[in-house]
């Protein structure tokens, strides 16, 4: 069955320190990859995907991920972290239909607090 | 370009009532997904609509139900309300060009209702 695990649901951060977010997804087929953010009462913005070619994709907001097959892992990172980085964190796999749509299949999410 | 719109922002119901949500996409999206948000449950894929038809549903009971009218704009609606029922619906759009899954998901604020 397809799946989307983070192992941390919560991570605190210093201002200024480096962030890496692990995801894990289970998924028979090429993935397609996302990262989502989500703020308090706000809807989800997406941050960055991966459909194919290049393995480490940049985002918004000076997030890059980067899609390991051999360890089924698409990771978040940002060399630097802001105070307004603070937020919910999701990753989701598209899951591909015979009508050429996919569905997004969440993570958990991970909840980041930043220390000024 | 607006973003996707969805209506009411919140809503109070009680036990046994019925309430019908609204989302409008990104103009020149045609395709419309829907998801609930819980503490509990995560994210969960509800139904994606395409040219006014239901292409795929989640794992919820019938009394979820939606529509797309031509325009691509999408109402989702639950009878009975249940306090289970309590939660972030959120719609999201996706041009669904191209037919090959590539597509990405833009989100709306979502809707937060709460059942009493």
């Amino acid at each position: 069955a397809q799946s989307v695990t983070q192992p941390d649901i919560h991570i605190t951060v210093s201002e200024g320190a480096s962030l890496e977010l692990r995801c894990n997804y289970s998924y028979g087929a090429t993935p397609y990859l996302f990262w989502y953010v989500q703020s308090p009462g706000q809807g989800l913005q997406l941050l960055l995907k991966y459909f194919s070619g290049d393995t480490l994709v940049q985002g918004i907001k000076g997030f890059e991920a980067e899609f390991k097959r051999s360890q089924s892992s698409f990771n978040l990172r940002k060399p630097s972290v802001h105070w307004s980085d603070a937020a919910e964190y999701f990753c989701a796999v598209g899951i591909l239909f015979s009508g050429g749509y996919n569905k997004l299949i969440f993570g958990a999410g991970t909840r980041l607090a930043v220390h000024p | 370009k607006a973003g996707v719109t969805q209506t009411p922002r919140y809503l109070i119901k009680t036990r046994g009532q019925q309430v019908t949500l609204s989302c409008s996409p990104i103009s020149g999206h045609r395709s419309v997904s829907w998801y609930q948000q819980t503490p509990g449950q995560g994210l969960q894929f509800l139904f994606e609509y395409f040219s006014e038809t239901q292409r795929n549903k989640g794992n919820f009971p019938g009394r979820f139900s939606g529509r797309q009218f031509s325009n691509s704009r999408s109402e989702m609606n639950v009878s009975t309300l249940e306090l289970g029922d309590s939660a972030l619906y959120l719609c999201a759009s996706s041009l669904l060009a191209g037919g090959n899954g590539q597509e990405t998901q833009y989100f709306g604020p979502g809707t937060r209702l709460l059942v009493l």
